[in-house]
Parts: structure tokens; sequence; C-alpha cells
């Protein structure tokens, strides 16, 4: 069963800061690996997509990286903004069905 | 364009009713999913459909019922409310099953079972 793990569970920075949130599963077996934000009380917007061809996508000021050999996924945010204040889940595509971590929520300090 | 929507937003039931969750997508999506949300866990797959005509179980499919209406619509049934299915629920579309492409969210339903 795929278990899909975000650490730390929460994350408070300065404005400015990068942001660099953790994403691991167990199963390296995937098809695909999404970042998705959910803002309090909202549905999810996902953010970007990352085939398991590939090795990382940008859109902007996010990049997301994928090592899918030690089943670790990585989410920069460059110069961090309130704006950005939101959790932040990781899903991995195993077979039928997104594995979904339990989020970071991140906090970013004016 | 409305994306993924969802009646109703907010739902209070009492132990042993039951309600029906409607979910519907306006991007001729082929694959619908129902998924719950609960505090300090991750998003949970609870049926989903592959395409018209189509549902398959997911992680967590007991205490529910789904139907594929016709493309657009999916709705989720829960025939006799447990308080254990107090949670957040959310639908979402995809253009396919199978990871190519990315899934789109409604902006979920509160449910409290008392």
């Amino acid at each position: 069963k795929q278990e899909v793990t975000q650490i730390p569970a929460a994350l408070s920075v300065p404005e400015g800061e990068n942001l660099v949130l953790n994403c691991s599963f167990t199963d390296s077996a995937i098809y695909n690996l999404q970042w998705f934000r959910q803002d309090p009380g909202k549905g999810l917007t996902s953010l970007l997509l990352i085939q398991s061809s590939q090795r990382e996508q940008t859109s902007g000021r996010l990049n997301a990286s994928l090592d899918k050999s030690s089943g670790r996924s990585t989410l920069y945010i460059a110069a961090s903004q309130p704006g950005d204040s939101a959790t932040y889940l990781c899903a991995v595509w195993d077979d039928y069905k997104l594995s979904f971590g339990a989020g970071t929520t991140v906090t970013v300090r004016a | 364009n409305a994306g993924v929507t969802q009646t109703p937003k907010f739902q209070v039931l009492k132990t042993g009713q039951s309600m029906t969750l409607q979910c519907a997508q306006d991007m001729n999506h082929n694959s619908m999913y129902w998924y719950r949300q609960d505090p300090g866990m991750g998003l949970r797959l609870i049926y989903y459909s592959a395409s018209e005509g189509t549902t398959d179980k997911g992680e967590v499919p007991n205490g529910y019922n789904v139907s594929r209406l016709n493309k657009r619509e999916f709705s989720l049934r829960l025939e006799s409310a447990a308080p254990s299915q107090t949670s957040v629920y959310f639908c979402a579309s995809s253009e396919a099953l199978g990871g190519i492409d990315t899934q789109y969210f409604g902006p979920g339903t509160r449910l409290t079972v008392l």
C-alpha cells in the first residue's frame, strides 16, 4: 500500500525567504506526482504535475523535483509572499488512484 | 467556466439519516472521483468512475454508494449516516484515468453527523 509522508506538518517563515517542502513515498512504481495547494475552507488547486519520466517541473516561482528511485519529491517556492500561506499537498498516482500526504501548512509572515 | 461544482456546501445530519451529495463537471471529463478529508490525514478515495456507466470502489467505500448519472454528474449517497462519516467530501474529475493529466477538485461539502 502506497504511503505518502510530508514533513514538516507546519512551517512558518518571514516574507522573502525561500520555501522547501518535502514529500516521500514508499512505492516507486508511480505514474506521476502532483503538488496541490489548499486554502482554508476551499478545494484543491493543482500547482505542478511531474510525469514519472521527468525529473522536475517549473511554473513561475515554483519548482518541483522528483527522484523516483529514492521515493522523494521537493517543492521549492522562491521569494515567499504572504499570499503563499496555505496547505500544500503532495499526491502520487499509482494504479488507479491518487494517494495523498497529509500536507504541510505554510505561514509566510509579513 | 464553473469547473467542478458540489452541493450542498454544508450539511448536518443525525445518526441514521440519509443524504446524497451532488457533483457536476463541465469540462467534458471522462473520469470522476469522490474523496474524504479528515484532520491530520490526506485525502482518501471513496469511489471513482473511470467513464460514464462504470463505478469502482476506492480505499474507504464502506457506508457509501455512488451513481454516475451521466458524463457530467457523479453523486455520493450515505444510506444511514454515522458519526464516523463526519468529514469534508471532495469531488474531482480528470480527462481520463491513469495519471496522465491533473485532477480538478470541487470546493467540498462539509458534513457533520451528530
